[in-house]
């Protein structure tokens, strides 16, 4: 019963370098999403995926770049990690058929950028 | 103006209480509403959809003014694992894919 699965949980970058966070859904969703959480700001949408093949930007999509591989994942790269990227990092994933639909959330990674 | 707005709380209650928390939204066009729960340090989960008429599920009501627009959460009843913080959560019908979150709303329930 895995639903969304993030990896790694726990990060620590040092500044300039990169890393991909990765993200696989097994309920066949057509959307998925990665978003950033700070204290004080709730979830931010960074890139969003409707279906494979494409992605668009978020609120919040400088410094960072995406993927969706295939229908299954969908993944995020800091090319060079800077400090104001320090967050907790969640992707979610949802049917994409009607504005009714309930986006599931993974569990997380916990980045620190030194 | 913030899109989706809560009051941040800590709202801090004993086990029994009855609670409640607002949230605002901006958009008169939103299409849907929900409530997630987000315990700490972990991911938000769905606590229920909020549809026009309202709706209850157990100890949990949620309704929705659009006239006014803000949608409520009722918590009945409060027990220690209620404890968590509550995100308003909307579509707001621009585009059939994105949510826009509130900040949270966090509720901590003591013996």
């Amino acid at each position: 019963n895995a639903g969304v699965t993030q990896t790694p949980k726990f990060q620590v970058l040092k500044t300039g370098q990169s890393m991909t966070l990765q993200c696989a859904q097994d309920m066949n969703h057509n959307s998925m999403y990665w978003y950033r959480q700070d204290p004080g700001m709730g979830l931010r949408l960074i890139y969003y995926s409707a279906s494979e093949g494409t992605t668009d930007k978020g609120e919040v999509p400088n410094g960072y770049n995406v993927s969706r591989l295939n229908k299954r994942e969908f993944s995020l790269r800091l090319e060079s990690a800077a400090p104001s990227q320090t967050s907790v990092y969640f992707c979610a994933s949802s049917p994409g058929t009607a504005v009714e639909d309930i986006q599931y959330f993974g569990a997380g990674t916990r980045l620190s950028v030194l | 103006r913030k899109e989706v707005e809560q009051d941040p709380g800590p709202f801090n209650v004993p086990e029994g209480a009855t609670v409640a928390f607002n949230c605002t939204y901006s958009n008169s066009a939103s299409q849907s509403f929900f409530w997630y729960r987000q315990d700490c340090r972990k991911e938000p989960k769905l606590l229920m959809s909020v549809y026009s008429s309202g709706n209850e599920d157990g100890r949990f009501t949620a309704q929705l003014n659009r006239a006014s627009q803000y949608i409520s959460l009722l918590i009945r009843d409060s027990k220690l694992s209620d404890s968590a913080t509550y995100l308003c959560v909307v579509n707001p019908g621009y585009n059939t894919d994105k949510l826009i979150f509130g900040t949270g709303t966090r509720l901590q329930v003591f013996p």
